[in-house]
């Protein structure tokens, strides 16, 4: 069975203070690794795709990387507009996106 | 481009009744899946829908049930509904071949 678990749970962070939320991964054939970014009571904001193992992808103050076991977001210099629950998933030979439970970041001024 | 529409936005109904949940995809998109997220969790996959049939099904009792029309609009249907289906239920549309999905803002249902 395709498992995703992120961690941390929860994140508190100072402005300008980086750090990375990590995301493991058990996929059967895993054909990409996704990124979302979700707000309170909205539907999930896409980020990133990785497909292969050694991929890097930027967004702004947001870095993704893939190991064939890992995922990770590192927040670079993060402002508390970057405050959101950040979802991992993984897209494999079901062809269905299984989900980790989040890492809810918050950013204080 | 509209992006992924979900209607309605928010929904109350009795234990027992039944729901209907629609989604327009992303103009482009044949694929549509349907996501529940309970509150504090990650969205959890329910089914698939292309070329108007079922692909997919994740762990969902067959009182879930749903429908592809020929625009690549899609319904989800709960029957006799339970207290614990109380949740954001999210529609994801992608175009065959590849993985992106992308969502749309979710129909928040509560049942009382």
């Amino acid at each position: 069975e395709d498992q995703v678990t992120q961690s941390p749970e929860a994140l508190r962070l100072q402005e300008g203070e980086s750090s990375s939320l990590n995301c493991s991964y058990t996929v059967s054939g895993l054909r990409g690794l996704f990124w979302y970014r979700q707000d309170p009571g909205k539907g999930p904001e896409f980020l990133f795709t990785l497909y292969s193992a050694g991929e890097e992808k930027e967004k702004e103050r947001l870095k993704a990387t893939l190991t064939k076991k890992e995922s990770f977001l590192h927040i670079t210099a993060p402002k508390p507009e970057d405050s959101a629950t950040y979802l991992c998933a993984g897209v494999g030979a079901g062809n269905m996106l299984t989900f980790g439970g989040g890492t809810r970041l918050m950013v204080k001024p | 481009d509209a992006g992924v529409t979900q209607s309605p936005t928010h929904l109350i109904k009795t234990r027992g009744q039944q729901v209907t949940l629609r989604c327009s995809p992303k103009s482009g998109h044949d694929t549509v899946s349907w996501y529940q997220q309970a509150l504090g969790q990650g969205p959890q996959f329910i089914f698939q829908y292309y070329e108007e049939e079922e692909r997919q099904r994740g762990n969902f009792p067959d009182r879930f049930s749903g429908h592809q029309f020929p625009n690549y609009s899609s319904e989800l249907n709960v029957n006799a509904l339970l207290l614990g289906d109380s949740a954001l239920y999210l529609c994801a549309s992608s175009r065959t071949g590849l993985s992106e999905a992308f969502f749309g803002q979710g129909t928040r249902l509560t049942v009382v």
